[in-house]
């Protein structure tokens, strides 16, 4: 049970947007920067979205994130056929003197 | 730009300890501002933050593994470690290292490399 709660699974086809949600608490989200995490199949982690809204260089900004809360969400425009992939938000934790929580994951589909 | 490379035994038996080093390249661990982290991934399953340092020996561990962890900083290396002691079948998982900025992101990371704990 991840402390991130995210679907397990979100679909789209070509061309559409999606978004995918991350449910935390007033110690991670709610007072904490959230990340995002592309994971290519057979791949390491990729960042892909820091300070709830910040794209890295190089990070197509068809990517965008937003936070509200304790929820945040990770927005994919014009979907293409090589973004399929998992996808993990995190946030540092106040609690228990601090720790690094990750959501389980969104499995995307682009159908 | 900063580059990051597991190594380490990729089987490890029961109750031994599984030790890893990450070897940093095309920048200084010492250069201070981040942290140096460890994460693993279960199979087919999310990621769990294991711990993190700081050039200077500064650790912070996952509460729910601290009392089998130990991760330690090599600088004339450019290297840190990871070692987990007592393990079992459940801490069958691909091990990332990865540089963190404090409260803020993972980036970059290693490629990743799999552990097995088997007899």
């Amino acid at each position: 049970q991840s402390v991130l709660t995210q679907p397990p699974s979100v679909s789209e086809a070509p061309r559409q947007r999606v978004t995918i949600s991350c449910s935390g608490s007033s110690s991670n989200i709610g007072n904490n920067a959230v990340n995002w995490y592309q994971q290519l199949p057979g791949k390491a982690p990729k960042l892909l979205i820091y300070y709830d809204d910040l794209l890295p260089s190089g990070v197509s900004d068809r990517f965008s994130g937003s936070k509200s809360g304790t929820s945040a969400s990770l927005a994919i425009s014009g979907l293409q056929s090589e973004d399929e992939a998992d996808y993990y938000c995190a946030a540092w934790d106040d609690s228990l003197n601090g720790v690094w929580v990750f959501g389980g994951g969104t499995k995307l589909t682009v159908l | 730009q900063v580059q990051l490379q597991e190594s380490g035994p990729g089987l490890v038996k029961p109750s031994q300890t599984l030790s890893l080093t990450c070897t940093v390249s095309g920048g200084s661990i010492s250069s201070g501002g981040y942290y140096w982290s460890w994460i693993r991934q279960h199979p087919g399953k999310g990621l769990e933050w294991i711990g993190y340092i700081y050039y200077s020996g500064s650790t912070y561990y996952n509460p729910s593994l601290k009392s089998r962890v130990t991760i330690s900083v090599d600088t004339s290396k450019n290297q840190f470690s990871l070692k987990l002691s007592s393990v079992t079948a459940a801490d069958t998982a691909v091990y990332y290292c990865a540089r963190v900025e404090p409260r803020i992101r993972f980036d970059p990371w290693g490629q990743g490399t799999l552990v097995t704990v088997s007899s």
